[in-house]
């Protein structure tokens, strides 16, 4: 199977700076890594995500970093604010079955 | 319509009664998921399906919770006897499989309270 870890489970952070939350995964053959990202009594919603054949991906103030040799990826939000508050999940899926494994969830929370 | 539909919203019922929760995915969309999520927690996956493949039943928690669906359509989940552990956000999700690595999309879910 696959076991992703993530990390921390909450994450307070001053308005304007950076957060990073960082997963592992197990499986060398996952290849396919999203974000998630979930307020509070929503659904969750896809953020960014990233694929195996590439490093790093950006979308403004969001970027995901990936390194297949570590088997670790990585959310990075900049000039955070506090929209940006809620709970981020990272997953990560392999070619065959298309099942996604879920990380904990980090709980980040935006102070003005 | 555009995403994915789950009903009902909201369901309170009592302990040791049955309940079935509907999932309508994307148009389209091959695979369906369905998650549990505790207040507070993650996401519990629970049953997987993918087009006419046999579903990936190994997150069921108990013999109690059965999931169906027909074809690449409407899916239904079902919790007999219901316990008031079971009380929890069920989240569906689908996915296309036109391509590798194609993303999930989920559905408000449905707020089960057990009493």
């Amino acid at each position: 199977g696959e076991n992703v870890e993530q990390h921390p489970s909450t994450l307070s952070v001053q308005e304007g700076d950076s957060a990073v939350i960082k997963c592992t995964y197990s499986d060398s053959a996952s290849n396919y890594f999203p974000w998630y990202k979930q307020e509070l009594g929503k659904r969750p919603q896809l953020i960014i995500d990233i694929r195996s054949n590439v490093g790093e991906k950006k979308d403004q103030r969001i970027a995901v970093t990936l390194n297949k040799t570590a088997k670790h990826f990585s959310l990075h939000i900049t000039e955070t604010q506090p929209e940006d508050s809620a709970v981020y999940f990272c997953a990560a899926s392999k070619p065959t079955g298309n099942q996604f494994y879920f990380g904990t969830g980090t709980s980040l929370t935006v102070i003005p | 319509g555009a995403g994915v539909s789950q009903s009902p919203s909201n369901k309170v019922t009592e302990k040791g009664k049955d309940v079935e929760l509907r999932c309508d995915p994307i148009s389209g969309h091959t695979a369906l998921y369905w998650y549990r999520q505790r207040l507070g927690q993650g996401l519990e996956f629970l049953i997987y399906f993918q087009g006419n493949s046999a579903p990936d039943k190994s997150g069921l928690p108990s013999d109690r919770f059965s999931a169906e669906r027909t074809g690449e359509s409407v899916s239904t989940l079902t919790i007999q006897r219901t316990q008031q552990e079971d009380s929890a956000v069920y989240l569906c999700a689908s996915s296309s499989s036109a391509g590798l690595g194609q993303p999930q999309h989920f559905g408000d879910g449905t707020r089960l309270s057990i009493l």
